[in-house]
């Protein structure tokens, strides 16, 4: 079944303490971003990936870093996660081969930060 | 930057055509126009996805008009399952695909 998934779900954390979320898809997909999603502001697109080591920031980047070893895995690693990167955070993937924006999306993965 | 203006919320009843009407001025000559489905905590879903003119899937319409500087995006025949949130969404214009921009969306409720 073609999906992306992401891990853990659920995370609760406390301020400055490292933590990565997995992301990984099975589609052979070129693109994968981060998104986080908050109460009023839509989705947010945080860094995303065009291909092996190509990374580059969206529109929220500050407080958070990507890695893209290999195609499959796309990490979102918070160093010193603070109170305000609490959110609901969604990894997706797409293929480049085709004009197309259809992103596949994983189930999400809800942060709380104390 | 391609931004794009939805209405925050519309109401609708079982049975009914409901169309969302999504504004982007300054879409760029080679953005595609694509439309995602997202109910609560989980995933956006894609719906439909079009450049100009009109486009049918199995699920929704698509309409764009020449300028292209907006789109609608119709449902026929809502159900109760159809409540969600619906995101308009346009590829920025910087040499590809890369960044793609979710406006606010547009919370539609589906009454019996």
């Amino acid at each position: 079944e073609a999906q992306v998934t992401q891990n853990p779900r659920y995370l609760i954390t406390v301020t400055g303490k490292k933590l990565t979320v997995t992301c990984s898809q099975n589609m052979n997909h070129e693109y994968m971003s981060w998104y986080r999603q908050d109460p009023g502001l839509g989705l947010r697109q945080i860094y995303y990936s065009m291909n092996v080591e190509a990374t580059d920031k969206g529109d929220v980047p500050e407080g958070y870093k990507v890695s893209r070893k290999e195609k499959r895995n796309f990490p979102l690693i918070l160093e010193s996660p603070s109170p305000n990167q609490t959110s609901l955070y969604f990894c997706a993937s797409r293929g480049l081969w085709e004009q197309s924006y259809e992103q596949y999306f994983g189930p999400g993965t809800r942060l709380t930060v104390t | 930057l391609a931004k794009t203006t939805q209405p925050v919320s519309m109401d609708s009843y079982e049975g009914q055509e409901v169309n969302i009407t999504c504004s982007h001025n300054n879409i760029a000559t080679n953005d595609y126009i694509t439309w995602y489905q997202q109910f609560p905590s989980q995933g956006p879903r894609f719906i439909i996805q079009g450049y100009k003119t009109k486009v049918t899937n199995e699920v929704a319409s698509l309409f764009i008009p020449a300028d292209r500087k907006s789109s609608t995006l119709s449902l026929p025949r809502v159900s109760l399952s159809d409540t969600a949130v619906y995101y308009c969404l346009v590829g920025e214009d910087s040499g590809g695909y890369n960044k793609l921009i979710f406006g606010a969306g547009t919370r539609l409720a589906v009454h019996p």
